[in-house]
């Protein structure tokens, strides 16, 4: 119930390309899914966020697509660049609870 | 110094070592926050300090303890760990509960 699962757990893409992230969960009272950037020797940090009421939010060359009956989100990064070799972690949480659940992370690659 | 720091970066102890993790906000915040970062393990949230007083323990062993004097300071007292332990343990603060999390850059810990 409280998990959120995340694929793939590694991706690599060409400079250019559109690298995607998947996110499924199951707890329908998640009301807030951030997305989390992560650089080697960093600690995570906000990238971008949606909550359930609006299907696609844009920052940039990055984007959020949330579909709620299917209890789907997903990252899109357009134009990836090489820059943007991190590890991203989706997450929910609760409107009540300060707990946020992550995803075990994807390390994502951009050839240059 | 600004945003959330650690210290010490890097940590290496024995299994009957006694040693601390410090974490330290420069953002006005109310909460506090310890996660263990495992490989291709999802982020576990381990204790939630609010306003100093712990308002969460997610089942953690008792070799791991807290500590919150004031509002921009945490410790994670560690003693008799095991090798399992070995992980990144990162701090993170939010002005209130529920609030967009700041991460430190973590704690790089090994136990032999």
């Amino acid at each position: 119930q409280q998990q959120v699962k995340q694929s793939p757990q590694s991706l690599i893409v060409q400079k250019g390309g559109i690298s995607i992230i998947n996110c499924a969960y199951e707890n329908t009272a998640f009301d807030y899914f951030p997305w989390y950037q992560q650089f080697p020797g960093k600690g995570p940090a906000l990238l971008i966020a949606i909550r359930p009421d609006v299907s696609e939010k844009k920052e940039g060359r990055f984007t959020i697509s949330f579909n709620k009956s299917a209890k789907q989100f997903s990252l899109h990064i357009m134009d990836s660049q090489p820059g943007d070799s991190a590890t991203y972690f989706c997450a929910a949480r609760t409107n009540r609870d300060d707990k946020i659940i992550f995803g075990k992370g994807t390390r994502l690659h951009i050839l240059p | 110094e600004t945003g959330v720091t650690q210290t010490p970066r890097h940590l290496v102890m024995g299994m009957t070592n006694k040693k601390s993790l410090k974490c330290e906000q420069h953002l006005g915040h109310n909460a506090m926050y310890w996660y263990k970062q495992s490989a291709k393990k999802p982020l576990e949230l381990m204790f939630v300090y609010n306003f100093k007083e712990q308002t969460e323990n997610n089942s953690v062993p008792s070799r791991f303890s807290p500590e919150c004097p004031n509002s921009s300071h945490l410790f994670l007292h560690l003693h008799t760990l095991q090798p399992e332990d070995s992980a990144l343990y990162l701090c993170a603060s939010s002005q209130d509960r529920g609030d967009e999390q700041f991460f430190g850059p973590g704690t790089r810990l090994t136990v032999l």
